[in-house]
């Protein structure tokens, strides 16, 4: 059982816009830690996608977005393609457990 | 451009020393910018956070893992190393280095990851 909680699959047609939930608690998310998004290929390390408050490192497309309310954060994807088929995983600082947390993943299906 | 690779022996004994090394090349570990993370994947599974070093000796660990990790620096050969004692089964997963993004902090986003290596235990 994650600290934050994700839906394990969503799915989109190409050109369509899709979000991902990643709930957390007071004490990450809600605590006002950071959450950062990442992007994992099957076979392949995964890649950051987004950091902080709506931050997207050098290269990543601005089809990649991300928001924050409360106890949870959101990643939305636009303009849906084949290549965005992939696992995505959110993460944060948790001040209870003292350390790291990631969400258990959730399978893009394009 | 900086890049981290992991290697390690590829199966373990249980309860024996997990040992792994990130060899990192494109910066100096010693320059004192960043934050030097180990993060874990059992496989078909998600992400797990090991822990971190700072070159001042710093670290801090998942509480998970019950004091059995510990990470070194070798400043002469630019790696960080992970040892994991008394490894289980459950310690069956590919093992990443990391950077900690913004230089002299812990952001706790990772920006540079090396490829992984798969570590099973295994009698």
């Amino acid at each position: 059982q994650s600290v934050l909680t994700q839906p394990p699959s969503v799915s989109g047609a190409p050109g369509q816009r899709v979000t991902i939930s990643c709930t957390g608690s007071d004490s990450n998310i809600g605590e006002g830690y950071d959450a950062h998004w990442y992007q994992q290929i099957p076979g392949k390390a995964p890649k950051l996608l987004m950091y902080g408050y709506k931050n997207r490192p050098s290269g990543v497309t601005d089809r990649f977005s991300n928001s924050r309310s409360g106890t949870s954060a959101t990643l939305a994807i636009t303009g849906l393609q084949a290549e965005d088929e992939a696992d995505y995983y959110c993460q944060s600082y948790d001040s209870r457990l003292r350390g790291v947390v990631f969400g258990g993943g959730t399978k893009l299906t394009v | 451009q900086v890049q981290l690779q992991e290697s390690g022996p590829g199966l373990v004994k249980p309860s024996q020393t997990l040992s792994l090394t990130c060899s990192v090349s494109g910066v100096s570990i010693s320059s004192g910018d960043y934050y030097w993370a180990w993060i874990r994947q059992p496989p078909g599974k998600g992400l797990e956070w090991v822990g971190y070093i700072f070159y001042s000796g710093f670290n801090s660990f998942n509480p998970s893992l019950k004091g059995r990790a510990s990470i070194s620096m070798d400043t002469s050969k630019n790696q960080f190393s992970l040892n994991l004692r008394s490894v289980t089964a459950a310690d069956t997963a590919i093992y990443y280095c990391a950077r900690d993004l913004i230089p002299g902090t812990i952001s706790d986003a990772f920006d540079i990851w090396g490829q992984g290596t798969l570590l099973t235990v295994s009698s």
